[in-house]
């Protein structure tokens, strides 16, 4: 099955700086990858995704580029401000798309 | 307003007792599933479902039922078999024709 690594596990960054998550994928038919944002003692909400046909996508201050010949995705946040602190999941779906593997997650905190 | 409720937010039970939790969601969503969320862990796939009287085991059934009588509801049952059930549990659902995942605001199970 499908096996998604993400680093680092935890990012410090200071106000305004950017932060870079980077996650990794197994399975070359994987199609499809979504970046959730979970904060504390809530569901993670998607804030950005992708498909194997693009190889990069930007949202305002968010961005993820994709590689498919290196099976690793990123995620980009630029003038990060405190309320970006959470947990961000990067994940990879199955060919048939019916079934999303996420990596371990990626804690940022955002010093002000 | 559209969503997935997920009830109750704390549940404590004792060892050795089935629980039920409750997934209902009112956006016409086909696809419906359960993760669990360790601390520090990514969220794993217990069991999923694409339509009603439909399901499948994820990465980490054992320990766990569910059922799809109705396209709303998928409720999960945490039975006395699932060895360590203390976790964070979060139900999804998706339209089969998106990827996207709309997520609860998670069911904390703890077990004494």
């Amino acid at each position: 099955g499908e096996n998604v690594e993400q680093h680092p596990s935890t990012l410090s960054v200071q106000e305004g700086d950017s932060a870079v998550i980077k996650c990794t994928y197994s399975d070359s038919a994987s199609n499809y990858f979504p970046w959730y944002k979970q904060e504390l003692g809530k569901g993670p909400q998607l804030i950005i995704d992708i498909r194997s046909n693009v190889g990069e996508k930007k949202d305002q201050r968010i961005a993820v580029t994709l590689n498919k010949t290196a099976k690793h995705f990123s995620l980009h946040i630029t003038e990060t401000q405190p309320e970006d602190s959470a947990v961000y999941f990067c994940a990879a779906s199955n060919a048939a798309g019916n079934k999303l593997t996420f990596g371990g997650g990626t804690r940022v905190l955002v010093k002000p | 307003d559209g969503g997935i409720t997920q009830s109750p937010k704390y549940l404590f039970r004792k060892e050795g007792q089935n629980v039920t939790l409750s997934c209902e969601q009112n956006l016409n969503h086909d696809a419906m599933y359960w993760y669990r969320q360790d601390p520090g862990q990514g969220l794993r796939l217990i069991y999923y479902s694409q339509i009603v009287n439909d399901f499948q085991k994820g990465d980490i059934a054992e320990g766990y039922s569910v059922s799809r009588e109705k396209k709303e509801s998928f409720p999960l049952t945490v039975t006395s078999a699932q060895k360590n059930p203390t976790a964070f549990y979060l139900c999804a659902s998706r339209r089969v024709i998106d990827y996207g995942y709309t997520f609860g605001s998670g069911t904390r199970l703890t077990v004494v």
